[in-house]
């Protein structure tokens, strides 16, 4: 089975803009969640979506949001960037049922300058 | 509140030896325990879970130990090889609150040759 893609891997964006990140599960997953990693905070919980709904967020402004296709493919989007988002962002997929395991994407990379 | 803590931010073992990381955590409802490894702007790999209702688990060279009542866990990786070097990360999964992993901070394994 293909792993976890996620597009772009590497971004650069300006102050101020919005970007969008896309990330395509492992066939057969219905759950996808988002992280964000920096230096200082660690790995951190966005949110999860299953089955095209969200099931749980993370303590991030409302800046951050996501959605979930039918196919489980998901897009995160961060709107009016600040200097604070720059991060290596990343997607993890599961059946999302049980005690399933989740496995990462190789992450974008998100610079705001 | 930080609920999954690795206290050692980096280890050296020589090649062949043990390596042991340690992670503690502070919520006794988490359901069950994962070890991830990470290389520098790579998602972070799946390596080993453990349930909570279990005290060990083994898979190859790794082996995951929970001690549920001083709240700790550990990973044993026998022998050591210097492809181990990466960032280890535990993290806990409390199943009522969906697929939301805590991570710890991680712990940067040397392996020397």
């Amino acid at each position: 089975k293909a792993g976890v893609t996620q597009t772009p891997r590497y971004l650069i964006k300006t102050r101020g803009q919005q970007v969008t990140l896309s990330c395509s599960p492992i066939s057969g997953h219905r759950s996808v969640s988002w992280y964000q990693q920096t230096p200082g905070q660690g790995l951190q919980f966005l949110f999860e979506y299953f089955s095209e709904t969200q099931r749980n967020k993370g303590n991030f402004p409302g800046r951050f949001s996501g959605r979930q296709f039918s196919n489980s493919r998901s897009e995160m989007n961060v709107s009016t960037l600040e200097l604070g988002d720059s991060a290596l962002y990343l997607c993890a997929s599961s059946p999302g049922t049980g005690r399933s395991t989740q496995y990462f994407g190789p992450g974008t990379r998100l610079t705001v300058l | 509140d930080q609920q999954v803590k690795q206290n050692s931010p980096s280890l050296s073992v020589q090649e062949g030896r043990i390596s042991i990381l340690n992670c503690d955590y502070t919520n006794s409802m988490f359901d069950y325990f994962l070890w991830y490894k990470k290389y520098p702007a790579e998602g972070p790999t799946f390596l080993i879970s453990i349930s909570s209702i279990k005290d060990k688990n083994e898979d190859g060279r790794f082996t995951v130990f929970l001690n549920k009542s001083a709240k700790h866990l550990s990973l044993h990786i026998v022998p050591s090889q210097p492809g181990d070097s990466a960032v280890y990360f535990c993290a806990a999964v409390r199943l009522d609150s969906s697929y939301k992993l805590i991570f710890g901070s991680g712990t940067r394994l040397l392996v020397r040759p």
